[in-house]
């Protein structure tokens, strides 16, 4: 089974501060994604990775940087947290190749900004 | 916009009714199809893919597609109250794998 461990279930820090969300997966799988899901809004692409060093803006990458120095491991940045950032911060990975392939979640962050 | 709409609920039925959940999307070229179950608080975790016109089905799931009228549909047999979960239709774009989402039909199982 694919494994997709994010770091922290629940995370809250202050405005302004530089805020780390670190993702893991354990099948070697070339593409990673990060979503952020609020209530109404659905599920909304912040970046994604096809492969090590290279990250692609999804539909909202405002606020948001991202970093992929090895294949496993894909980390989202938040520059300068604000309070409009509270949200939940879901990680996915899928096998690169046929669009058949589907992603694969971790447990999610739950991200408050006080 | 490319978009992915669902009927946001909640749906309810009985117990071992059956239940009916719907999605269109607007992109012609989609290829693939997938619903997602989401339970409060929890991610969401892949229940069924779909490729080809038709019906697939997987124990109490069917998942239906119809291209040429653009919707997917998912149905469950035999609900049961365990099956009480938001569910997230998404559908492929792109070339890498990316994903469209609906928003998420609530349904819940009465006992």
């Amino acid at each position: 089974d694919v494994k997709v461990t994010q770091s922290s279930r629940y995370l809250v820090k202050r405005t302004g501060e530089k805020v780390f969300l670190e993702c893991v997966q354990d099948m070697d799988h070339e593409n990673m994604f990060w979503y952020r899901q609020d209530p109404g809004l659905g599920l909304r692409l912040i970046y994604f990775s096809y492969d090590v060093k290279m990250k692609e803006k999804g539909d909202i990458p405002e606020g948001y940087s991202v970093s992929r120095e090895k294949k496993e491991r894909f980390s989202l940045i938040l520059e300068s947290a604000s309070t409009n950032q509270t949200s939940m911060y879901l990680c996915a990975s899928r096998s690169p190749g046929q669009s058949y392939q589907p992603q694969h979640f971790g447990d999610g962050t739950r991200l408050s900004i006080l | 916009q490319k978009e992915v709409e669902q009927n946001s609920g909640p749906l309810s039925v009985p117990e071992g009714a059956i239940a009916s959940l719907n999605c269109t999307y607007s992109d012609r070229g989609s290829q693939s199809f997938f619903w997602y179950r989401q339970y409060s608080g929890k991610s969401p975790e892949l229940i069924m893919s779909i490729y080809s016109n038709g019906d697939k089905e997987d124990g109490r799931f069917t998942a239906q597609l119809n291209k040429a009228s653009q919707y997917v549909s998912l149905l469950i047999r035999d609900s049961q109250p365990s099956d009480s979960a938001t569910y997230l239709c998404a559908v492929s774009r792109g070339s890498q794998g990316n994903l469209i989402f609906g928003k998420g039909t609530k349904l819940s199982v009465k006992p």
